[in-house]
């Protein structure tokens, strides 16, 4: 089945540290997205990237990094500058050019940093 | 800046009634809209879209409306079931920009 896998699932760092969040697809995309989700905010987008070896920022990306090595892969890396990291991480993918077709989300990684 | 609104942020229905979403933008480049609806610790799933071409979509139990005058879409589900009961996002954006803006999601709770 295509998907896009995140991992892990449930994740815990302390203050300072920096911790990177898998995006993995199957889905032949050539797009891929990082949102981040908090109470009453709705989704924000953090950065995307359109081809791999190019990557744009969103909105939010202070304190954020990506990478885009490999057209299935987008990880990306909360750094220690991240000034409220806790939050609930989702990563998308669609096609590019866009033809209107929906974003496709995984499951999320829910970061806790304490 | 909020570009895409949901003012609601619950809504609580009872099974077999018509639950009504709403959802204002702010943006006038904004052509095309979509809904996704949203499980606890789980990512969004694609629901209904809507390019403003069109004033409605129709998809089984789920319609959206498009008021590009008044700059509002909502969505309209009936009946209601109580498998919806979810968080629902409105997005919006260009056509061909592919960057999604989500609204803050409106929380519906169906009720038998």
């Amino acid at each position: 089945d295509g998907g896009i896998t995140q991992s892990p699932k449930y994740l815990f760092r302390k203050e300072g540290q920096n911790v990177t969040l898998s995006c993995e697809q199957n889905l032949n995309h050539d797009a891929m997205y990082w949102y981040r989700q908090d109470p009453g905010q709705g989704l924000r987008l953090i950065y995307y990237s359109q081809i791999v070896n190019d990557f744009q920022k969103g909105d939010i990306a202070e304190g954020y990094s990506v990478s885009r090595e490999k057209k299935e892969s987008f990880p990306l890396t909360v750094t220690s500058a991240q000034k409220n990291p806790t939050a609930f991480y989702l990563c998308a993918s669609t096609n590019w050019p866009p033809d209107n077709s929906p974003l496709h989300f995984g499951n999320g990684t829910r970061l806790t940093v304490t | 800046d909020q570009q895409v609104k949901q003012n609601s942020p619950s809504l609580s229905v009872q099974e077999g009634r018509i639950s009504i979403l709403n959802c204002d933008y702010t943006n006038s480049m904004f052509d095309y809209f979509l809904w996704y609806k949203k499980y606890p610790a789980e990512g969004p799933t694609f629901l209904i879209s809507i390019s403003s071409i069109k004033d409605k979509n129709e998809d089984g139990r789920f319609t959206v409306f498009l008021n590009k005058s008044a700059k509002h879409l909502s969505l309209h589900i009936v009946p209601s079931q109580p498998g919806d009961s979810a968080v629902y996002f409105c997005a919006a954006s260009p056509t061909g920009a592919q960057k999604l803006v989500f609204g803050q999601g409106t929380r519906l709770t169906i009720n038998p």
